[in-house]
Formats: structure tokens, C-alpha cells, sequence
């Protein structure tokens, strides 16, 4: 997985409750991507980040927000989970935005009951 | 926004058959992306091209900027081709990648 850890894999949670999923790379890649994976949609951008404290919302950045405190590690959260953020949740990696290859984690399962 | 059709969206292959995705998108870009996801959910990046054609064994990837298409291209195929085919596109500018809804290929033995 080119050196991206998500973690939890997996997680189940109460609507309402906040949620923080966790990316770590060990490529020192400048480019950091939350994306989510849901049946009839392609992968859609949550938030990105270009370096540390540096973000920017993707399409679909409505109810989550990131941080970025050290190059290796990017943080997303869930303030107030809901049922519509069911979903697969991927994080990417890569030197630059779009020109280069997107390296991927394994993903994490996130239901919101 | 950059809009990214792919076709099929299911195919049905046997197994050494010649298979072709493809990929359409509706403004121009400066660099299209194939990636593939398995069954397990991994997704791996196969080509990242602007122009012309790319080979890695038994894949090939073409693009027609001035069409705005592109395909991918499966010789031989095998069971263990059977995944999810993506396509993904960078508009001009330092803009991210958009992605299409993928492919959902099998192959049967």
C-alpha cells in the first residue's frame, strides 16, 4: 500500500457521535487526498491537503473537516456523525496534484447507525 | 466541472478474450488516470497518460485528446483481471482528480 495507513479499518458508530479517521503515510508526499466510495457514485474528494495546515474542500466537504499538523499524518473528522456519511472512506497520497500517480490506503468501512 | 463517462459500466468477458473500457470526459485535460479495485477493495493505479499510448504487459491504455477519449485495452484476459476499472481526469490547472463511475469487469473461465 505504498506506505498509507488507514485506521480504524472499520468502524461503527451512533449518529450524532463525532468520528476521526486517521491517515499515515511514510513517503513524505506532499499531497494528501480524503476521498469516499458510495454504490452509483465514483470515488468523490471530501478535503485535500498540499502541506502542513495547508487544505482545501473537494466536492463533497459538507459535514467533515481535516487537519494536517505534521507532513506523515492527516486527520479526518466527522463532527456530528449521519446516517448519509455511511460509507467507504479512502485516503490517497502523491507528489503532486493530478500529474502524478495517486497512491491509495486500503480504506476504512465507516457505518453510522 | 470536469464530467467523466465510462462504458461499459458492466462487462461480461470470457476468459483469453480481447476486452476494451472506455472513457469519455468533456473539457480538456492535462493527464488521465486508469486505476484498478479488487474485489477486496484495494485500489492500485495502472497508467497515467496525456497523450498517445502506454503499455504495461498485457494492458494498453490509448488517448485521443482532441476526441476526449480514452481506452483501455485487456489481452488475453483472465479470471484474475476481474475487478473494477476507473478512470480518472485532471482538468487544467492545479485542479484534482475527477473520477468516473468505474467498470465492473469479470471474467469467466
Amino acid at each position: 500500500d505504498a506506505g498509507i495507513t488507514q485506521s480504524p479499518r472499520h468502524k461503527v458508530t451512533e449518529t450524532g457521535t463525532p468520528v476521526t479517521l486517521r491517515c499515515h503515510q511514510t513517503e513524505n508526499h506532499r499531497y494528501m487526498y480524503w476521498y469516499r466510495q458510495d454504490p452509483g457514485h465514483g470515488l468523490r474528494l471530501i478535503h485535500y491537503s498540499y502541506g502542513v495546515k495547508d487544505t482545501d474542500k473537494g466536492e463533497v466537504s459538507d459535514g467533515y473537516s481535516v487537519s494536517r499538523s505534521k507532513t506523515e499524518d492527516f486527520l479526518l473528522t466527522l463532527e456530528s456523525a449521519t446516517s448519509s456519511q455511511t460509507s467507504v472512506y479512502f485516503c490517497a497520497i502523491s507528489v503532486e496534484t493530478g500529474r502524478s500517480i495517486q497512491y491509495f490506503g486500503a480504506g476504512t468501512r465507516l457505518s453510522v447507525l | 466541472k470536469n464530467e467523466v463517462e465510462q462504458s461499459p459500466q458492466n462487462l461480461t468477458a470470457q476468459e483469453g478474450e480481447f476486452i476494451t473500457i472506455n472513457c469519455s470526459y468533456s473539457v480538456g485535460i492535462s493527464a488521465l488516470h486508469w486505476l484498478q479495485q479488487h474485489p477486496g477493495g484495494g485500489i492500485v493505479s495502472l497508467f497515467m497518460l496525456s497523450s498517445g499510448k502506454k503499455k504495461h504487459g498485457r494492458l494498453i491504455a490509448t488517448i485521443n485528446i482532441q476526441e476526449k477519449h480514452s481506452s483501455l485495452h485487456i489481452t488475453a484476459s483472465h479470471p484474475r483481471d476481474s475487478a473494477v476499472y476507473i478512470c480518472a481526469v485532471r482538468s487544467l490547472g492545479n485542479t484534482p482528480l475527477v473520477f468516473g463511475k468505474g467498470t465492473r469487469l469479470s471474467v469467466i473461465a
